[in-house]
């Protein structure tokens, strides 16, 4: 356990349904992490945060995707009008900012989405 | 894009160590190394990092080549739960995941 927390950890929807995400980061952690993973491939990176500010979005962050870290600590990712592409595990990740330490990023466990 | 180059699969024998290579010719002076592994379905767990010295901890050793365009993660100790995929990461902020190495632990 790396004290990242995601809920829920399975998710089964119906396409063109609604979706979030819960992410919990370590406490203290500035930063904040998704990314997404399909099978058989590595994570791909989706978006960041520092404290409640989103300064990166990838490109595979579609229209129908948004994130929010409204106070800085926990995180939301909704998918809206899910697509059975959408289906994937979603990781989020923390860390503490960047001090040019070489400061550690640590992932949580994942939710799964499946889109049927 | 990915920054590093790694082989796809590598098999070791339960036991021996486990000699993971990777290729960052493009490393930048102020980047990371870092190394994570992810067990099927899991998500991606630390395993060590490093700049320029080489680093142990009680999961692997790192050894930086002097130029820093490669580095080795060492498994001094195989077993078949260090089966995984295996990613090498050079990092100066977020981190990009390449394709990895898939180890596989022989009994």
């Amino acid at each position: 356990d790396t004290g990242v927390s995601q809920d829920p950890r399975h998710k089964i929807t119906k396409r063109g349904q609604n979706v979030t995400f819960r992410c919990d980061p370590i406490s203290e952690h500035n930063r904040l992490y998704w990314y997404r993973q399909t099978l058989g491939q590595g994570p791909e990176f989706l978006t960041y945060f520092q404290n409640e500010a989103q300064l990166e979005k990838s490109r595979l962050l579609s229209d129908r995707f948004s994130a929010e870290r409204p106070k800085g600590s926990f995180s939301t990712l909704e998918i809206q009008r899910t697509e059975q592409g959408d289906s994937a595990m979603y990781l989020c990740a923390s860390s503490p900012l960047w001090t040019g330490s070489g400061n550690t990023i640590y992932f949580g466990e994942g939710s799964w989405l499946t889109v049927v | 894009d990915a920054k590093t180059t790694q082989p796809p699969s590598m098999d070791c024998a339960e036991g021996r160590a486990a000699n993971l290579p990777c290729n960052h010719s493009t490393i930048s002076g102020n980047e990371y190394v870092y190394w994570y592994r992810q067990i099927h379905s899991q998500g991606p767990q630390y395993i060590i990092h490093g700049l320029k010295n080489n680093e142990t901890n009680e999961m692997a050793s790192l050894i930086i080549t002097e130029d820093r365009k490669s580095s080795t993660l060492i498994l001094p100790h195989a077993t078949l739960r260090d089966t995984a995929v295996y990613y090498c990461i050079v990092r100066f902020d977020k981190i990009i995941f390449g394709k990895g190495t898939r180890l596989h632990i022989l009994p």
